[in-house]
């Protein structure tokens, strides 16, 4: 798995856009990156995973950058109840055994 | 509705008293994984099975066992629970591995005391 590094926190306004930046400089060529959530004590809930290009689903965008050494993810209106621990996760292709989670961001959402 | 289904929710037990905590998938996905999270030490992997019959150890694996009998379901089995396996647990499926994108229970939260 390549190791990823995000920050330990972050707020963000209601209704605004919520970036969550992601560093994984030691990604190789075939490592998707993947990004999941938990709220308070629920079971993480994936979000969204890429490859090269960017991605965007109903829940959020992910921007990886052109040398993959870095992504983004991207709530487009964050509600309240998208406070949460996000995990950015490169787990490596074909990974038999499992996700390994860091720590995450907090990101809380501020009324 | 997909979903994965962990029973009980929450249970208190006495240390020594074997018990079984259950998880079931309804998505035919042939990855299943076990793993517990404690403050301060995040997600930790126990056990995973590949396919049914086919099962290994993840990073913390003492004092818990697992199998994998049917597809659908990977029980996991404290033989003999002590207060430092006091956690809360999550089960988890995939299609396939580990990076087809997890799908996790909504936990167990065990006390033993």
């Amino acid at each position: 798995d390549a190791k990823t590094t995000q920050p330990t926190s972050m707020d963000c306004a209601e209704g605004r856009a919520a970036n969550l930046p992601c560093n994984h400089s030691t990604i190789s060529g075939n490592e998707y990156v993947y990004w999941y959530r938990q709220i308070h004590s629920q079971g993480p809930q994936y979000i969204i995973h890429g490859l090269k290009n960017n991605e965007t689903n109903e829940m959020a965008s992910l921007i990886i950058t052109e040398d993959r050494k870095s992504s983004t993810l991207i709530l487009p209106h964050a509600t309240l109840r998208d406070t949460a621990v996000y995990y950015c996760i490169a787990p490596g292709a074909g990974s038999a055994r499992q996700l390994t989670f860091g720590s995450g961001t907090q990101l809380t959402v501020l009324p | 509705e997909a979903q994965v289904t962990q029973n009980p929710r929450y249970l208190i037990t006495v240390t020594g008293k074997k018990l079984t905590v259950t998880c079931s998938q309804n998505m035919n996905h042939e990855y299943m994984s076990w793993y517990r999270q404690d403050p301060g030490l995040g997600l930790r992997q126990i056990y995973y099975s590949m396919n049914v019959e086919v099962t290994d150890k993840g990073d913390v694996p003492e004092g818990y066992k697992v199998s994998r009998k049917e597809k659908r379901n990977f029980p996991l089995i404290l033989e003999s629970p002590s207060p430092n396996q006091t956690s809360l647990y999550f089960c988890a499926s995939s299609l396939r591995d580990a990076a087809s994108g997890y799908t996790f229970g909504s936990g167990t939260r065990l006390t033993v005391v």
